[in-house]
């Protein structure tokens, strides 16, 4: 079965960098595009980050472009997001997913970041 | 950027009742491009639909969903007490992916 486990969140101080990780199984990796949507506390969800299955190219929210890059290793199914310049704003769950089309059809059960001194 | 626009943004019903969801983007798109998705509390989302009235593998089919163009809708039959939760429609345009702000169903 499918299945997308997020790691790496944590307490991180204001201004530092944090790599997440997402490590995929059950399905052929390489086969498909993967996506980053976080949600802060209490509020909805917000798209971050899209690559491609093979890594060739990469979409951001326009708002995160710059400071947020995604990145995957084929080799070993995982897909990471690693974040610069960390604010307040960027304190929420952060989920994979797969993407299927035009939709996520798997997600994983998400890793807490939290920004704060 | 396309804006979607959910409303109500709370829906209160009893189990056995019927649910529409309405979400309504702010430029037409297209109807492979509109999903539903469902959150229960302390869990990550879930696939209900896809293409805008496609139910997801292993979906009830008392989820359904309708629209083309700027209105879509998801309805939900005979509600189940598991139903309860909040569902939010998603659009995948010009590779900028947004949600709506979500509807809260409570019993």
């Amino acid at each position: 079965q499918v299945q997308l486990v997020e790691s790496g969140g944590g307490v991180v101080q204001p201004g530092r960098s944090l790599r997440l990780s997402c490590a995929a199984s059950g399905f052929t990796f390489n086969n498909y595009g993967m996506h980053w949507v976080r949600q802060a506390p209490g509020k909805g969800l917000e798209w971050v980050a899209h690559i491609w299955y093979d890594g060739s190219n990469e979409n951001y929210k326009e708002s995160l472009k710059g400071r947020f890059t995604v990145s995957r290793d084929n080799s070993k199914n995982t897909l990471f997001l690693l974040m610069n310049g960390l604010t307040a704003e960027d304190t929420a769950i952060y989920y994979c997913a797969r993407g299927s089309g035009y939709e996520f059809d798997y997600w994983g059960q998400g890793t807490l970041v939290t920004v704060s001194s | 950027e396309i804006v979607l626009t959910q409303s109500p943004g709370t829906l209160s019903l009893s189990p056995g009742d019927r649910a529409t969801l309405s979400c309504r983007a702010s430029e037409s798109i297209s109807s492979s491009y509109l999903s539903w998705h469902q959150q229960k509390p302390g869990q990550a989302p879930r696939l209900l639909i896809h293409s805008a009235s496609i139910g997801a593998t292993g979906i009830p089919d008392r989820f359904s969903g309708s629209g083309s163009g700027t209105d879509f809708t998801l309805t939900i039959n005979r509600l189940e007490p598991e139903d309860f939760a909040v569902y939010y429609c998603q659009q995948y345009g010009s590779s900028r992916i947004t949600f709506g702000q979500g509807t809260r169903l409570e019993i």
